[in-house]
């Protein structure tokens, strides 16, 4: 069973719309869950971090974490081209300091 | 705004050599690590570094690779004799505390030939 599994896309949204990305994990006592950007050829960026069940949000990101089924999401609002990348799931297993990164969600917003 | 710097940005070396990638992290941070991505493929975690020692290693990171910490502010990955699977792109990142957030590098593209 894959650690961290993502939808490869990719997900194509007109600008202007919400861009929902969902990510699914097999560790039950994962603490820590990131979201970070990836253009193509560059680093991973930090776009959000969620520790608690719940939502969070920060401008125009909002990251969704449900423990319990074991899912997070991110849901980028008034999407821009310039959010065109991919989107990187990655969870922090319970008891460990590594990051296990799912395969990313390529994300194209249409002008 | 702080942020995590790798040298040298593309390496290309002949299979057999050993090659030196250098990162140095954000000035307060004191957790370090290296990840690596294949063209194509995850992001993969490799070892992580705290207090002068490995506190996390991957099966990726056997006895070919070494880190260390030669000074205050310098993190090295060392891989003494490359094969041409080792090559991809290469991420340091450090974090302030443990369990937080951990911020990247720009990577060093190691090419193996």
């Amino acid at each position: 069973q894959k650690e961290v599994e993502q939808n490869s896309g990719p997900l194509s949204v007109p600008e202007g719309a919400i861009a929902s990305l969902n990510c699914t994990y097999s560790d039950r006592g994962s603490q820590s869950f990131f979201w970070y950007r990836q253009y193509s050829g560059k680093s991973p960026e930090l776009i959000m971090f969620i520790y608690s069940n719940g939502d969070k949000e920060d401008g125009r990101f909002t990251a969704q974490l449900n423990k319990a089924s074991q899912y997070v999401s991110l849901l980028i609002r008034d999407s821009q081209p310039s959010d065109s990348a991919t989107y990187l799931c990655a969870v922090r297993p319970g008891g460990y300091q590594k990051v296990t990164f799912g395969t990313g969600t390529k994300l194209q917003v249409i002008p | 705004e702080p942020e995590v710097t790798q040298t040298p940005s593309h390496q290309v070396t002949q299979m057999g050599q050993e090659v030196i990638l250098r990162c140095v992290p954000i000035s307060n941070h004191l957790y370090f690590y290296w990840y690596r991505q294949i063209l194509g493929q995850k992001v993969e975690f490799l070892v992580s570094f705290y207090n002068n020692e490995i506190s996390e290693k991957s099966e990726i990171f056997d006895d070919q690779f070494s880190v260390e910490r030669p000074d205050g502010s310098n993190f090295t990955l060392k891989i003494r004799s490359t094969k041409l699977e080792d090559s991809a792109m290469y991420f340091c990142a450090s974090s302030g505390r443990m369990n937080t957030e951990a911020f990247f590098g720009q990577g060093t593209r190691l090419t193996v030939v």
